[in-house]
Formats: C-alpha cells, structure tokens, sequence
C-alpha cells in the first residue's frame, strides 16, 4: 500500500482559497486518489476521488500531476465550517481496504 | 434516506467486562466495515464483510474481538473482556459494492471508554 505524507496542520481565514497537499512517492498504476473530511464526533465523509489531471465536484477540486506522486485538494472560499481534518488516501484498484494516515487539521478563522 | 445508524453512541465499562456495539448499514449496501480510531489518529480497519462473509479480518484481534453480520444487513462488533488500551471511537462504514469507486459512508461512531 502507497504510504501518503500530509501536513499535520492548516491555518487559513474565511473567503481564501485553500489548498492541502499530499505526497505519495510509491503509488501504484492503478490506484486512486481519494479525500476524506471528518469532523469532531462524526465519521469520516468522501470528499473527491481521482486518477490524474484534473477532477472537480461541487465542494473541491483534485489536481494530480502526470508523475501522480503527489496531489493536491483545492478547496475554494473556505467557510468556518470548513474547519475538519482531511485524510488523503491512496486506494488500491480491487482492494477496498483504506489506510488513513494522520490527516491534516484545517482551522478557519474568522 | 437514513445513513449509517450505529449504537451505543457512547459507552463506559471498566476492564475485563464485555461490551457490544451495533451498526446498521444504508439499504442495499453489501459491503460493511468496521474501524477503531484512537484520538488523533486516523481510522484503522478491522474487518470488512461482503454480505455475510467476513472477507478481511487480518487486523481483527481474535483473542478477545469479534463480529457477526448474520443475515448480510446490520452487524454486531464484541470485545470480550476489554482493555484500558481499547479506549477510542469505534466506526462502522457501508458501501455499495466492494470496487475500489464505491465510496464508503461512515456512522458517527460509538465512543468507548475503558477504566
């Protein structure tokens, strides 16, 4: 399983642009890319899958480049709600098992 | 629709007793896990079932672990006797198939603690 690196935390303010970056030097071809956001007392929710380029939803958007060992989640005019951990997880084509590592711990301020 | 309902939500017992967590799955979904998360880290599975066959227990400690999903819905986690060192969040998740696209809904967990 590709091991992923992620900051431990993110401090950013209301209206900006966010974006957190994971590593992932020993993925896979066939692997995928997927975000999780979780919480205080909830479990973990899918935020955005992808392979490569570019994969954009109605929360956020995944910029993987060609090599793909590395991505990073985009998150536009993040709000005080925005404040979670985010887990980057590299998922293994055919295997369901998902390691989360430490995430990393977005705080919005005002 | 209902997500994933998971009980008790919170739950103290002092070592060596046993304790039983319940989850129940969104309809339809075949594929159910089960996860532990220590404070501060992220969640680790435990075992995984396609329907009622439990297809990856590999991290499942069988000494004093275990779990049922008898009739491929809701599913039942036991640990017989506890340890301090099974204090954490306990998750329950459901997907809808077992692809590798299928995303996975988690419940909020059930909160044990162990004096």
């Amino acid at each position: 399983l590709a091991k992923t690196t992620q900051p431990i935390s993110m401090d950013s303010y209301e209206g900006q642009e966010v974006n957190i970056t994971c590593s992932h030097n020993n993925i896979a071809t066939n692997d995928y890319i997927t975000w999780y956001q979780q919480f205080p007392s909830q479990g973990p929710r899918f935020i955005i899958q992808g392979y490569k380029t570019k994969v954009t939803n109605e929360v956020a958007s995944l910029f993987i480049p060609a090599d793909r060992k590395s991505s990073t989640l985009s998150l536009p005019r993040v709000s005080l709600s925005d404040t979670a951990v985010y887990y980057c997880l590299v998922v293994m084509t055919g295997f369901q098992k998902l390691v989360f590592g430490t995430g990393t711990r977005l705080l919005v301020s005002p | 629709e209902a997500g994933v309902v998971q009980s008790p939500r919170y739950k103290i017992i002092e070592k060596k007793q046993p304790v039983a967590f319940w989850c129940n799955p969104i309809s339809g979904h075949n594929t159910l896990y089960w996860y532990l998360q220590n404070l501060g880290q992220g969640p680790e599975l435990l075992i995984r079932y396609e329907n009622e066959e439990a297809v990856d227990d590999s991290q499942l400690p069988k000494d004093r672990f275990s779990a049922e999903r008898l009739k491929g819905v809701d599913s039942t986690l036991k640990i017989q006797p506890a340890e301090l060192g099974d204090s954490a969040v306990y998750l329950c998740a459901s997907s809808l198939g077992s692809g590798e696209y299928n995303e996975q809904f988690f419940g909020p967990g059930t909160r044990l603690t162990v004096l």
